[in-house]
């Protein structure tokens, strides 16, 4: 099975800055590749797939790039509803496989 | 508004069965596939399971293969997931997911199963 890498596990960011993501596929899964946003006691949420598409009402601040193995998350400038975990997800290769995800915590 | 409500979770011992509902509203049930996803505590996400929107193809993870079937009712809106031979390891918020042909685009609050004696 295609095994994703998130780095790092976790990143401190103070509101306002830039955070970037990244994930790692151990091999190619074109452009087949999703990320989620999860809140404490929430389920996760789609922000993006296909690599760089936002889904339904996800901000512009929200943006995905890469191909093939890899891929990053970027969010512009950090707003305090943002910090939480973020997790990859690769639907290329069966079976669908997530990263371990990335948490984003308040610097 | 898409909307996911399971149930079913708790508390069973190493070898027991449960099963899982998931009410679904706001959308033509049948036309879509639906997933379970699953979530050990402190960590990450792992695909269970898919069945296609008539029911008729399902498809598993090697880790409940055998053990775990996926179903729905058309007629009443709702995914099951039957859990067989349920281990330590099977314990885990389990959650209905629309989708999953690629991206998982919208959870439910999930259903916790714990296993344990």
């Amino acid at each position: 099975e295609t095994v994703m890498t998130q780095s790092p596990a976790t990143l401190s960011v103070s509101p306002g800055e830039r955070a970037t993501l990244s994930c790692r596929a151990s091999q190619s899964v074109s452009s087949s590749l999703a990320w989620y946003q999860q809140k404490p006691g929430q389920a996760p949420r789609l922000l993006i797939y296909d690599t760089s598409t936002r889904a339904t009402g996800i901000p512009a601040r929200f943006s995905g790039s890469g191909s093939g193995a890899e891929f990053t998350l970027t969010i512009s400038s950090l707003q305090s509803e943002d910090f939480a975990v973020y997790h990859c997800q690769q639907y290329n290769n069966w079976p669908w496989t997530f990263g371990q995800g990335t948490k984003v915590e308040i610097k | 508004e898409v909307q996911l409500l399971e149930s079913g979770g708790g508390l069973v011992q190493p070898g027991g069965s449960l099963r899982l509902s998931c009410a679904a509203s706001g959308f033509t049930f049948s036309s879509y596939a639906m997933s379970w996803v699953r979530q050990a505590p402190g960590k990450g996400l792992e695909w269970v399971s898919i069945i296609d929107g008539s029911g008729y193809s399902t498809y598993y993870a090697d880790s409940v293969k055998g053990r775990f079937t996926i179903s729905r009712d058309n007629s009443k809106n709702t995914l099951y997931l039957q859990m067989n031979s349920l281990r330590a390891e099977d314990t885990a918020i389990y959650f209905c997911v629309y989708g999953g042909n690629d991206s998982f685009d919208i959870w439910g609050q999930g259903t916790m199963v714990t296993v344990s004696s």
